[in-house]
């Protein structure tokens, strides 16, 4: 049963760069697609983007301009830099993994357990 | 983007009760609807897919139904470990679209 878990800085100051990393434990990356999400406090869920197993990218046209996800074959994990945070990128973030059926459809399951990131001054 | 318009944004029930919550989209979406379970502190699961799909392990208390662009979960006879945050998702077209999230409190 595959299992996330994610890591990276809590606390960032406004202008810097926000870097996440998510681990994919007990499966592969291969033929899947791997994203990350947002919950800012007291809001819904904000998906940002993902990253195939090739290293195809889909990125939140709200955040396209800030935002990189690449993935480490070799280490089994992929990752998320947003730059120039600021006060509104505070929020939770999760790592999930994008699956699909037939007919095209898809889901996030599982996800990771959450990085909470604060941008303050 | 498609906006997803969930409702109620809270509600109060007792155990046992019949809960629906629905979650209208902005546009058509088809059958490419999921729904989410969050409980506090924790990050969410996958509840249904595909409006009615549930995935292996999620009690069939638990069901979906679709009328046009308006989504229903329904959770017959509402258990103790029930109560959370229930989130909608469109899965049609991107950029994947999340509603804002019904919270199930206790009565």
């Amino acid at each position: 049963q595959v299992q996330l878990q994610q890591w990276g800085a809590g606390l960032l100051k406004p202008s810097e760069t926000l870097y996440l990393t998510c681990g994919v434990y007990g499966g592969s990356l291969s033929d899947y697609y791997w994203g990350w999400i947002r919950q800012p406090p007291g809001e819904g869920l904000q998906w940002i983007g993902e990253i195939y197993h090739s290293g195809t990218t889909n990125y939140n046209p709200s955040l396209m301009s800030r935002v990189t996800i690449s993935l480490d074959r070799s280490k089994n994990q992929f990752s998320l830099e947003l730059s120039a945070v600021t006060a509104a990128d505070t929020a939770m973030y999760y790592c999930a993994r994008r699956r699909y059926s037939t007919y095209d459809y898809i889901w996030f399951d599982p996800w990771g357990q959450g990085t909470l990131v604060t941008v303050s001054s | 983007d498609i906006q997803m318009t969930q409702s109620p944004s809270s509600l109060s029930a007792s155990v046992g009760d019949r809960v629906t919550i629905t979650c209208r989209a902005s546009q058509s979406i088809s059958t490419y609807l999921n729904w989410y379970q969050q409980k506090p502190g924790l990050a969410p699961q996958l509840l249904i897919y595909a409006v009615s799909s549930l995935p292996s392990g999620v009690p069939s208390r638990f069901s979906g139904s679709r009328s046009g662009t308006e989504f229903t979960l329904t959770i017959n006879s509402l258990q103790p470990e029930d109560f959370a945050t229930y989130h909608c998702q469109q899965s049609h077209r991107t950029p994947w679209t999340f509603g804002q999230g019904t919270k199930v409190e206790i009565k």
